[in-house]
């Protein structure tokens, strides 16, 4: 159980274009997912956080108008990058969390590699 | 604020060696606390977690951590490495204080298993 999915595991892109990211929990349904940003060789940092039916809620330093969130049902958010540049190829990975689960327990995805040329 | 900090970013070991990832971590409140490991372009996997239970927590793999209050302390531990051990590992501290239960994540120690 608890199985996250995300769609697509690689995207390269040219620069200015857009592209969409989705986050599936596959066997629960999640009111909270999470995305997170991952440069080579360093941590995960948390980029938003999304509850169902409601807008993200996005940390420090990260652009809301260009990483659109969107969480409209209990199984499903997407994150898109917007007018994608070089700078913003990065390894996106998402999580969940159970409904019903421990408030403290996240379930990730395998993560997208977008490359923007 | 709750952070978490990891001593070594570079683990070396040799196969059937034991592995010690330090983490100390600080937090205002009752922490829980995670060990994640993530193979090359993978996503990450929960290796065992601390939520105020039994201080020494088994996880997966053969995999183990100790909550020491008094340190500050949850370090990782197994007593045989294994070639498929070979990976990065993440120490989290959850901000159980908050609203969110956000993960807060260490920078991570790469484990290198040596034959």
């Amino acid at each position: 159980g608890a199985v996250v999915s995300q769609h697509p595991s690689r995207v390269i892109c040219k620069s200015g274009t857009s592209v969409k990211i989705e986050c599936r929990s596959l066997d629960f349904q999640a009111t909270t997912m999470f995305w997170y940003r991952q440069f080579p060789k360093k941590s995960l940092m948390l980029m938003a956080t999304s509850n169902e039916g409601s807008k993200a809620t996005y940390e420090q330093g990260v652009e809301k108008d260009k990483f659109l969130i969107n969480h409209a049902s209990l199984t499903l958010s997407t994150l898109t990058v917007t007018s994608a540049h070089p700078e913003d190829s990065s390894f996106y990975i998402c999580s969940a969390r159970d409904y019903q689960g421990s408030v403290n327990e996240q379930f990730f995805g395998p993560g997208t590699r977008l490359t923007v040329l | 604020a709750q952070s978490v900090t990891q001593l070594d970013s570079h683990v070396s070991v040799s196969e059937g060696t034991p592995v010690l990832l330090r983490c100390n971590y600080s937090s205002s409140y009752s922490p829980s606390l995670f060990w994640y490991v993530q193979h090359p372009n993978k996503g990450l996997q929960l290796l065992l977690k601390y939520t105020s239970a039994a201080t020494l927590v088994k996880g997966i793999n053969g995999f183990e951590a100790e909550f020491k209050k008094s340190e500050t302390s949850f370090h990782l531990t197994k007593p045989s490495a294994h070639m498929s051990d070979a990976a990065e590992y993440f120490c989290v501290v959850s901000d159980y204080g908050g609203s969110q239960g956000n993960l807060i994540f260490g920078k991570g120690t790469k484990l290198s298993v040596k034959p």
